[in-house]
């Protein structure tokens, strides 16, 4: 079974110029989410899909970042314009539908995308 | 608020022992959940192991175990019979308080030596 697929893995550009993510989840997990993870820092939840509902984006700087899920299957994640504090790593994960919140539901993690603004 | 705290941003153990890393985390929810994630240098975060808040054991998984010590908040892993592929960062996460968004530590880095 394939896991996460993201691409690109690496990306470097220019501040103000616009950049995207493409996430394809492991087929058949409802939910879809996007991190993004600081140098030394864990990784902070962006935003979360439920199929092709954005049900938790309260972290994502709507001003300049857009996610979409059209289909319920792969996403992307653009940000416009680019800025210097935007490089990190984006990790897209995947899981089947939750559950209760204490009730284990394993998230499978893409490779990320290494972003780099100069 | 939920909060993780992880004091330890390096450890270095031998090849074959065991190793403790440390998790302590803070909620005033009765429901939560603990987890373990591995990042190896290629980037992706590896699921290791799950504690709920209401399990009476602790979890294992191979050679991880977590020490769940429920009235000290903490949540350890426990890597016995350390590998050379143990290297990696391992970032401990909670999730609680019907979010299911998690929140995760800074995370230790972790290497083993030969």
């Amino acid at each position: 079974e394939a896991g996460v697929v993201q691409s690109p893995r690496y990306k470097i550009i220019e501040k103000k110029q616009p950049v995207a993510f493409w996430c394809n989840p492991i087929s058949g997990h409802n939910t879809l989410y996007w991190y993004r993870q600081n140098l030394g820092q864990g990784p902070e939840l962006l935003i979360r899909y439920e199929n092709e509902e954005a049900v938790d984006d309260s972290q994502l700087p709507k001003d300049r970042f857009s996610a979409e899920r059209l289909k319920g299957v792969d996403s992307t994640l653009k940000i416009q314009p680019a800025e210097l504090g935007d490089s990190a790593v984006y990790l897209c994960a995947s899981s089947s539908r939750q559950t209760g919140v204490s009730s284990y539901n394993e998230q499978f993690f893409g490779p990320g995308t290494r972003l780099t603004v100069l | 608020a939920q909060k993780i705290t992880q004091t330890q941003p390096g450890m270095f153990v031998q090849e074959k022992e065991a190793v403790t890393l440390d998790c302590t985390y803070d909620t005033s929810d009765p429901s939560y959940g603990l987890f373990w994630y591995k990042q190896p240098s290629s980037g992706e975060m590896i699921f290791l192991i799950y504690q709920g808040s209401y399990d009476q054991q602790n979890a294992t998984e191979g050679r991880y175990s977590l020490n769940f010590q429920k009235a000290r908040k903490s949540a350890n892993l426990v890597i016995s019979a350390s590998q050379l592929g143990d290297s990696a960062m391992y970032f401990c996460a909670m999730r609680s308080g019907g979010s299911y968004i998690p929140t995760f530590g800074r995370g230790t880095s972790l290497i083993v030596h030969p």
